[in-house]
């Protein structure tokens, strides 16, 4: 079992409808990112966090340290968000190396 | 401000070399790190550089190495290259809040 889970894998949105996706992760961490990586493009760092819940634009990303779970919405989407959605912990089990879920391919239609 | 710079962006090796990537810092970042991404593995951790030392080092085999030099600039060596190697490398940079910057990256194909 994967230390990092993401779901779903694929997600075909309309443009306008809400999106969320999930990241669990089964160790204790110091640090959660959520990162969009475009086709052929480099990643960007969206969002770390270590509690609670941040906002930038129309994203929002929540962690639940006790559930161990993570979620990132995107609000009122547009298909200039059809990216790939990757979710890396930091652990202080694992000495503090990221580990990185598998993506979520996210792919929002006009 | 420039952002983190990887060269080369493609690079096409044979079995057996070895081969040098470099990895250019936000100014002021001393933390470095590098990463493999693969289409079957996805994105794994490989090594994390600060202040010129190893902080932590992932789970590949020693052929992969890297260093950081005094300006922040960092280089990864992997010798004995195999088919396997071929992947996306990208290396990152943060600064003191830890958010990373990510490189483009550079294509390396074994062939």
């Amino acid at each position: 079992k994967n230390e990092v889970e993401q779901s779903p894998q694929n997600l075909t949105a309309q443009e306008g409808e809400f999106i969320t996706i999930n990241c669990s992760y089964s160790v204790g961490i110091s640090a959660l990112h959520w990162l969009q990586q475009h086709p052929g493009g480099g990643i960007v760092s969206l969002f770390m966090l270590s509690s609670g819940k941040k906002k930038h634009g129309r994203l929002i990303a929540t962690i639940n340290i006790q559930e161990k779970h993570s979620s990132l919405h995107i609000t009122a989407s547009h298909p200039r968000d059809s990216a790939v959605y990757i979710c890396a912990v930091r652990s202080w089990a694992a000495g503090n190396k990221l580990t990185f879920g598998g993506g979520t391919r996210v792919l929002v239609k006009p | 401000k420039a952002g983190v710079t990887q060269t080369p962006r493609y690079l096409i090796k044979t079995r057996g070399q070895q081969v040098t990537l470099s990895c250019s810092p936000i100014s002021g970042h001393r933390s470095v790190s590098w990463y493999q991404q693969t289409p079957g593995q996805g994105l794994q951790f490989l090594f994390e550089y600060f202040s010129e030392t190893q902080r932590n080092k992932g789970n590949f085999p020693g052929r992969f190495s890297g260093r950081q030099f005094s300006n922040s600039r960092s280089e990864m060596n992997v010798s004995t290259l195999e088919l396997g190697d071929s992947a996306l490398y990208l290396c990152a940079s943060s600064g003191m809040d830890e958010k990373l910057f990510f490189g483009s990256g550079t294509q390396l194909s074994v062939l």
